[in-house]
């Protein structure tokens, strides 16, 4: 049961313009929420993460919104640069003694120049 | 600080052997979690050590296996090699168990297993 899910494998954009990556989860109990980037060859890296107590949070040209009546999550990136191009994962953890990240499929980001 | 070291980087085995990859996570963390990465299945969780103690585990057969030692490396086993066991798996250390105030992982580079 996949309970992170990025049902787009793929997006492509443009150079400057916005990238928008969407992420759905079904578990009410998750209330934290982290966003990371893989490029070949490489681990994941944190990005930029959201508690379920908010409805956004910025950093930089990075935004997660978080809608918990919808059970969705989106990460905009503004303005996309081609250094962006990476597999984005979304992730998700609920509290308590047996905590866990969650992670989606991921979404492979292309920025055209 | 040193970073997550994952070692070998990259090995190559044939399906019935058993392989040993192995964790340091950052200094001065205690918590160690798996994953496994393919490419249709994203990044899936194996387990989480903290302390020595395995702490969570996720839906993977007995072949699957991991400990922790008192320096808090890592290392993790599978036996009896599959095909379908190809795959990047993902070392993340955290100072603390994870939810207990700390929910940011930091990865390694991983170790790519191919099984011919």
């Amino acid at each position: 049961d996949q309970q992170v899910k990025q049902n787009s494998p793929s997006l492509s954009v443009q150079e400057g313009r916005i990238s928008i990556l969407n992420c759905d989860y079904t578990n009410s109990m998750f209330d934290y929420f982290l966003w990371y980037k893989k490029y070949p060859a490489e681990g994941p890296t944190f990005l930029i993460s959201i508690s379920s107590i908010k409805d956004k949070n910025e950093d930089g040209r990075f935004t997660v919104f978080l809608n918990k009546s919808a059970k969705h999550l989106s990460l905009h990136i503004v303005p996309s640069q081609p250094g962006d191009s990476a597999v984005y994962f979304c992730a998700a953890m609920g509290n308590g003694a047996n905590s866990k990240l969650t992670f989606g499929k991921g979404i492979t980001l292309s920025v055209r120049p | 600080k040193a970073g997550v070291t994952q070692t070998p980087r990259y090995l190559i085995k044939t399906r019935g052997q058993q392989v040993t990859l192995s964790c340091s996570p950052i200094s001065g963390h205690r918590s160690v979690s798996w994953y496994q990465q393919t490419p249709g299945q994203g990044l899936q969780f194996l387990f989480e050590y903290f302390s020595e103690t395995q702490r969570n585990k996720g839906n993977f057969p007995g072949r699957f296996s991991g400990r922790q030692f008192s320096n808090s490396r890592s290392e993790m086993n599978v036996s009896t090699l599959e095909l379908g066991d190809s795959a990047l798996y993902l070392c993340a250390s955290i100072p603390l168990a994870i939810g207990s105030g700390a929910n940011v992982l930091t990865f390694g580079a991983g170790s790519r297993l191919t099984v011919l």
